[in-house]
């Protein structure tokens, strides 16, 4: 594998579901970031993780939980969704320098339905 | 705080025309910029960045976008479209202060290219 792949591709779960998706990046970096892409908005920043530890969480309801237990995998965990929150979430990483225009490299998404 | 703006959410060019996608930004401090393509069921990839060394930046895919401090734009430009051109086009923009590199990304713009 290269890159950063995600699993699944696609998920459809209804609102009582538990269900977990998974981000895997194979190129070192030590940043990790979620986003949600939902159709005529812009990508929503959810959460950012460097070595391991959160650093962001954009307001993102508790209904998302993010886990990351290792600077090469990130996961986000679902329970009790809401229609709203389907949408194409996108996986990315990055190596993250002291200074300098930081590009994100980014996973193919899950493209998650909430029935 | 910075944001991007993204003038016309839907461009339609004829194979072998000019490509033009109008990007502009505010940000506070020196920004960093990003012009990313999405192609239909696939993650975003870089086109071409844009980090103070140079205001005429060359991408791949005979990309370029011009940085325009006095216009606060970044607009992407390509001189003759071919049909794989045919993508979602987001414009970007980074805090140069920010160490984690997150990125703001403007709505998108949606390319078509006719025969």
């Amino acid at each position: 594998e290269t890159g950063v792949t995600q699993t699944p591709r696609h998920l459809v779960m209804g609102m009582t579901n538990k269900k977990s998706l998974k981000c895997e990046q194979h190129l070192g970096h030590n940043a990790m970031y979620w986003y949600k892409q939902s159709a005529k908005k812009p990508l929503e920043l959810m959460f950012v993780y460097n070595f391991k530890e959160q650093t962001e969480n954009n307001s993102v309801p508790s209904r998302f939980s993010p886990e990351c237990p290792n600077s090469s995998h990130l996961f986000l965990h679902l329970h009790t969704l809401q229609p709203e929150d389907s949408a194409l979430y996108l996986c990315a990483s990055s190596q993250v320098v002291l200074a300098g225009a930081v590009e994100q490299f980014f996973g193919p998404g899950t493209r998650l339905t909430v029935l | 705080a910075q944001s991007v703006t993204q003038l016309g959410s839907h461009v339609s060019v004829s194979e072998g025309a000019l490509v033009l996608l109008r990007c502009n930004y505010s940000s506070s401090v020196p920004p960093y910029l990003f012009w990313y393509v999405q192609y239909p069921n696939q993650g975003l990839q870089l086109l071409l960045k844009y980090t103070s060394a140079a205001t005429l930046v060359k991408g791949i895919n005979g990309f370029e976008a011009e940085f325009k401090k006095s216009e606060t734009s970044f607009h992407l430009t390509k001189p003759s479209a071919h049909m794989s051109d045919a993508a979602e086009y987001f414009c970007a923009v980074s805090d140069a202060t920010d160490s984690w590199g997150k990125l703001q990304f403007g709505a998108g713009t949606q390319v078509v290219v006719t025969p």
